[in-house]
């Protein structure tokens, strides 16, 4: 049974840049497509961009592009988010999620916080 | 940009009634790429649907979707305790985009 497992909360200061690891168990990572989604509090959910764990081709949402980065590490089956320049519209919970005929397997999500 | 809009925003129902969510798209969505999500509070967003009619594993056969083009339905026949939550539609074309969601509470 695919699980992915996501770092703990984080608190960062305006400016600063966060990294959010989303580690996958299974012997079949390289064969997924990571999906990054956020959701502001008490709002909708929003994705971000995917990353295909292979061969590493990203594909960002515009209004992002400039300020995230995804990447794999394939040696220990993890994914990773990095949002830079945070100003507290980027306060939300972010979650990885396995896009296979949807979003089918989800990381159960990491609370950033931005604040002075 | 495919822009996907929910209605309603809220419904009120009771306990085995049958409810009806639509989602209406900007733009003509393949079938095979538009999903529903259930998300109850402090959790993770959870496939019910893809590919519009499609079961994801283990969802009950009271969750069915349906729907081509621009309008697609998520129907829930008779109404669990556990089933009033907020769902999402979405469709994983490119980019990918989310619904705004709707909220299903007791009446």
């Amino acid at each position: 049974q695919v699980q992915l497992v996501q770092s703990g909360a984080e608190v960062k200061k305006p400016g600063a840049s966060v990294k959010v690891s989303c580690k996958a168990s299974g012997n079949t990572f390289t064969s997924y497509v990571i999906s990054w989604v956020r959701q502001a509090p008490g709002q909708g959910l929003e994705w971000m961009g995917w990353i295909s764990a292979d061969n590493g081709n990203t594909n960002y949402v515009q209004n992002l592009q400039g300020r995230v980065t995804m990447t794999t590490d394939t040696s220990t089956n993890t994914a990773y988010m990095e949002l830079r320049s945070l100003r507290s519209a980027d306060t939300a919970v972010y979650y990885c999620a396995r896009l296979k005929r949807g979003m089918d397997v989800w990381g159960q999500g990491t609370t950033v916080t931005v604040s002075s | 940009e495919i822009v996907l809009t929910q209605s309603p925003g809220t419904l009120s129902l009771s306990p085995g009634e049958r409810a009806t969510l639509s989602c209406r798209a900007s733009q003509s969505v393949s079938s095979s790429y538009l999903a529903w999500y259930q998300q109850k509070p402090g959790q993770a967003p959870r496939l019910l649907i893809y590919g519009a009619s499609s079961r994801a594993t283990g969802i009950p056969d009271r969750f069915s979707g349906s729907g081509f083009g621009t309008d697609f339905t998520l129907t829930i026949s008779r109404l669990e305790p556990e089933d009033f939550a907020v769902y999402y539609c979405q469709q994983y074309g490119s980019p990918i985009t989310f619904g705004q969601g709707t909220r299903l509470e007791i009446k």
